[in-house]
């Protein structure tokens, strides 16, 4: 069956980086777009991105362009997101999905 | 603010029926199709609906799903306890370029 389980989280301090990772199976990755949606404590679901089955173009929120990359490597199953310039309210647990879907989250805890 | 509107709180007695809407625009429900997901404390959206009424297996006949114009709405009758969650409805945005959710319909069973 699918499986999606991302990785990658921790805690950082505002300004820094970290890049989650989503370990893709049961399904034929390479043929399906996928997504980055996050989860702030307490809240409602937040798109982050959006990258086709091939990387051939992104699409961002407009709370993260600039500072969050998303990427896939093909070969290997996996799903990317690489943030940057990491802000307190970036504070969330991240789930990549297919969006059939989804993985259990990682959580990101921006502090200082 | 969420793109698509959702009432924040739904509740009703077991075995009672319930209705959550969901409204959008033309860009993203009146032009796309629409996923419910529940979502457990504590745990992943799971996908409910998709393509607006259709149900993945393991999801019981009593959940339906509908769309008609730029809303959408969600039933679920013979509620039990185990329904209690939140549900979210999600539709993709052309003008936007994003996917977009509902805020959550926080359901209770009295």
């Amino acid at each position: 069956q699918v499986q999606l389980v991302e990785s990658g989280g921790g805690v950082v301090q505002p300004g820094g980086s970290l890049r989650l990772s989503c370990a893709a199976s049961g399904f034929t990755f390479s043929s399906y777009g996928m997504h980055w949606v996050r989860q702030a404590p307490g809240k409602g679901l937040e798109w982050v991105t959006f990258i086709p089955y091939d990387g051939s173009y992104e699409y961002y929120a407009d709370s993260v362009k600039g500072r969050f990359t998303v990427s896939r490597d093909n070969s290997k199953n996996t799903l990317y997101l690489q943030m940057s310039l990491l802000r307190v309210e970036d504070t969330a647990v991240y789930y990549c999905a297919k969006p059939d879907s989804w993985g259990q989250g990682t959580l990101v805890t921006v502090s200082s | 603010q969420s793109v698509l509107t959702q009432p924040p709180s739904a509740s009703g007695p077991p075995g009672q029926r319930v209705t959550i809407s969901c409204s959008g625009s033309s860009s993203n429900i009146g032009s796309n199709t629409v996923n419910w997901y529940q979502q457990l404390p504590g745990s992943a959206p799971k996908l409910l609906f998709y393509s607006n009424n259709q149900r993945p297996s393991g999801v019981p006949d009593r959940f339906s799903g509908s769309k008609s114009g730029t809303s959408a709405s969600l039933a679920i009758g013979g509620l039990q306890s185990g329904d209690e969650a939140t549900y979210y409805c999600a539709a993709w945005d052309g003008s936007l370029n994003a996917w977009v959710f509902g805020g959550g319909t926080k359901l209770t069973v009295l």
